[in-house]
């Protein structure tokens, strides 16, 4: 069955540190993947996806992710984090057996120490 | 601001009453998505309509229904309330195409049900 792990419910990281938001995958065919931001009480917002072509997709806000097939992985980074970046972050794949739509993992909630 | 608008922002009702929540999506984008963030399910897909029909379901109680009118724009009911469907109600909306593979989410509407 299709899914998507995302195996750390929480992260704390110190104003400054980079960042790394782990994500995996379970899809048969090519996957498109996205990493969106839900900030507290705002919608979800699109930092970046990957449909093909070369395996590193820079997003808005800073962030990058690499996409690893051998790995199954779509992590997520950013070098220095913002108090800011302070969110829940969600990976998504979407997946086109049937009708398209995505499915999402269980989110990650970043915390930044000031 | 990703140009899909949901009304009402906040809502809240008794067990057993009927609400409907609204969406209207980014300007000339044909499809909605409608997904239900609970604490203990996640992000959920429940529907989406094309350009006025239904084009797929997802985990969608037959409580619910939704239905997309002739300026695009898409409705949620949600009938016969429990406790247990207080969540966050996300609608997405996505164009034709290429571009059909990514989603653009509203702010969400939050229903309590008390």
């Amino acid at each position: 069955a299709q899914s998507v792990t995302q195996p750390d419910i929480h992260i704390t990281v110190s104003e400054g540190a980079s960042l790394e938001l782990r994500c995996n995958y379970s899809y048969g065919a090519t996957p498109y993947l996205f990493w969106y931001v839900q900030s507290p009480g705002q919608g979800l917002q699109l930092l970046l996806k990957y449909f093909s072509g070369d395996t590193l997709v820079q997003g808005i806000k800073g962030f990058e992710a690499e996409f690893k097939r051998s790995q199954s992985s779509f992590n997520l980074r950013k070098p220095s984090v913002h108090w800011s970046d302070a969110a829940e972050y969600f990976c998504a794949v979407g997946t086109t057996s049937g009708t398209y739509k995505y499915i999402f993992g269980t989110g990650t909630r970043l915390k930044v120490l000031a | 601001d990703s140009g899909v608008t949901q009304t009402p922002k906040h809502l809240i009702t008794a067990t057993g009453q009927r609400v409907t929540l609204r969406c209207s999506p980014r300007s000339g984008d044909l499809s909605v998505y409608w997904y239900q963030q609970s604490l203990d399910q996640g992000l959920q897909f429940l529907i989406q309509y094309y350009n006025g029909e239904e084009r797929a379901k997802g985990n969608i109680l037959e409580r619910f229904s939704a239905q997309q009118f002739p300026d695009l724009h898409s409705e949620l009911n949600l009938s016969s309330l429990e406790l247990g469907d207080s969540a966050l109600y996300f609608c997405a909306s996505s164009p034709t195409g290429a571009g059909r593979l990514t989603q653009y989410f509203g702010p969400g509407t939050r229903l309590l049900v008390l």
